[in-house]
């Protein structure tokens, strides 16, 4: 079945680091790929999605690439603030169903 | 525009109960999705509704149960609750068929927490 593997947290980042979390997936296909963000006590908020292969999402300074031919799409961000800080999951869906599958999530903390 | 709205936020109860949790889609959208989130981990998908049935069903006993109303809005019940059971039950709403793609997006209510004790 279909799976994403996220590298494993928490990543602590001082503030204007570069961030970059790895994200993995199985699956057959052409899976959509997401990357969500929730931040503490809140729920889920897309952060950029890619729908096909060599697609770059973007979006808040984030940036992530559909690489078909490694089945991977690394979250990047050039300069992270403290307010980044919040757990990162990525995650991919087939149409028309609109199931998504999630990764065990990434926490990141940025400090001063 | 209204987005997602679940109820209730928080609940507590204990095992052997049963609760039922409530989901109001965002404005145009047909299609409703239960996730369950434990502490730690990622959402895992419960069921799925389009037009009043259950179209898709992840790995959940049958002590999960739900229900899409004519208007859209959905509950989703749980019985014989287990202390494993506690976890964030997150709504999705979303237009059939369209799964992400051609602009659209799946969006997520804030969710219900659930302790059960």
């Amino acid at each position: 079945g279909d799976s994403v593997t996220q590298m494993e947290g928490p990543v602590t980042l001082s503030e204007e680091a570069f961030l970059t979390i790895n994200c993995t997936y199985t699956a057959t296909g052409y899976p959509s790929l997401f990357w969500y963000v929730q931040y503490p006590g809140e729920g889920l908020q897309l952060l950029l999605k890619a729908t096909k292969a060599d697609d770059k999402g973007s979006n808040k300074g984030f940036e992530a690439t559909y690489r078909k031919e490694t089945t991977s799409f690394h979250l990047e961000k050039g300069s992270v603030q403290v307010s980044d800080s919040a757990v990162y999951f990525c995650a991919l869906s087939r149409t028309p169903a609109s199931k998504l599958t999630f990764g065990t999530g990434t926490r990141l903390q940025v400090t001063l | 525009d209204a987005g997602v709205t679940q109820s209730p936020t928080h609940l507590i109860k204990t095992r052997g109960q049963q609760v039922t949790l409530r989901c109001s889609p965002k404005s145009g959208h047909d299609t409703v999705s239960w996730y369950q989130q434990a502490l730690g981990q990622g959402p895992q998908f419960i069921f799925q509704y389009y037009e009043e049935e259950e179209r898709q069903r992840g790995n959940f006993p049958d002590r999960f149960s739900g229900h899409q109303f004519p208007n859209y809005s959905s509950e989703l019940n749980v019985n014989a609750l287990l202390l494993g059971d506690s976890a964030l039950y997150l709504c999705a709403s979303s237009l059939f068929g369209t799964g992400g793609r051609s602009g659209n997006t799946i969006y997520f209510g804030e969710g219900s927490w659930l302790t059960v004790v």
